[in-house]
């Protein structure tokens, strides 16, 4: 069953400006990734954070991390055109360490 | 090395057909994974290999019948499939299964059922 939900499901924004996605879940977890996936094509991993930690940055992305809210978000600062993409959360459920994909977030980045 | 590689890009199959994808990996890692996604949807699990045993089979139609013939290789032996099979056929792969590890996808076999 799925794990994360995404929000929102989709993101029209102009190149420089800052695009914010949330992901919520239903259960405890150990761990939550973002991947992106360009149209059509295989996801790429961009950032696994661990329920011990709040905050983590990778370039222009910063993930945060609310296990008592059961939520995390993902900031692309000072976006591009190269951005466009869909950005999926993806959290293990059930005592596996499997993720679950969310249904994802579509981001179009204007330039 | 860090990809993961799919063959066909593009696959167009009768119902009565029987083919199969292949999906390569040389960095070592002994879990596999098939994703099946539709689209504007999230991949969905399919199967999962570990250490070349089926690890996980997410009660997935016989049709499709998945092999690991070496820790490198995984394949999917598709037979009888329907209209409602097309999609995007992804494979992964990581370190190991049972802790943490991030996922490396393949581009994907874009498959469809005439």
């Amino acid at each position: 069953s799925q794990q994360g939900e995404e929000d929102p499901q989709a993101l029209s924004i102009q190149e420089g400006e800052n695009a914010t996605m949330n992901c919520s879940y239903k259960t405890s977890i150990n761990n939550l990734q973002w991947y992106r996936q360009n149209s059509g094509r295989g996801l790429v991993h961009l950032i696994l954070i661990r329920s011990n930690e709040r905050e983590k940055h990778s370039g222009r992305l910063r993930v945060t991390l609310d296990t008592s809210k059961k939520s995390s978000s993902l900031l692309i600062t000072a976006s591009r055109a190269a951005d466009t993409a869909s950005y999926f959360c993806a959290a293990p459920s059930g005592g596996s360490y499997i993720p679950t994909f969310g249904r994802g977030t579509s981001l179009i980045v204007h330039p | 090395d860090t990809e993961v590689t799919q063959t066909p890009k593009h696959l167009v199959m009768g119902m009565t057909n029987k083919k199969s994808l292949k999906c390569e990996q040389h960095m070592g890692h002994r879990a596999m994974y098939w994703y099946k996604q539709k689209a504007k949807k999230p991949p969905e699990l399919m199967f999962v290999y570990s250490y070349e045993k089926l690890s996980i089979n997410e009660s997935v139609p016989s049709r499709f019948s998945p092999e690991c013939p070496n820790s490198s290789l995984l394949n999917l032996h598709l037979h009888a499939l329907q209209p409602e099979d097309s999609a995007l056929y992804l494979c992964a792969s990581s370190q190991a299964i049972g802790q943490i590890y991030e996922q490396y996808f393949g581009p994907g076999t874009r498959l469809t059922v005439t």
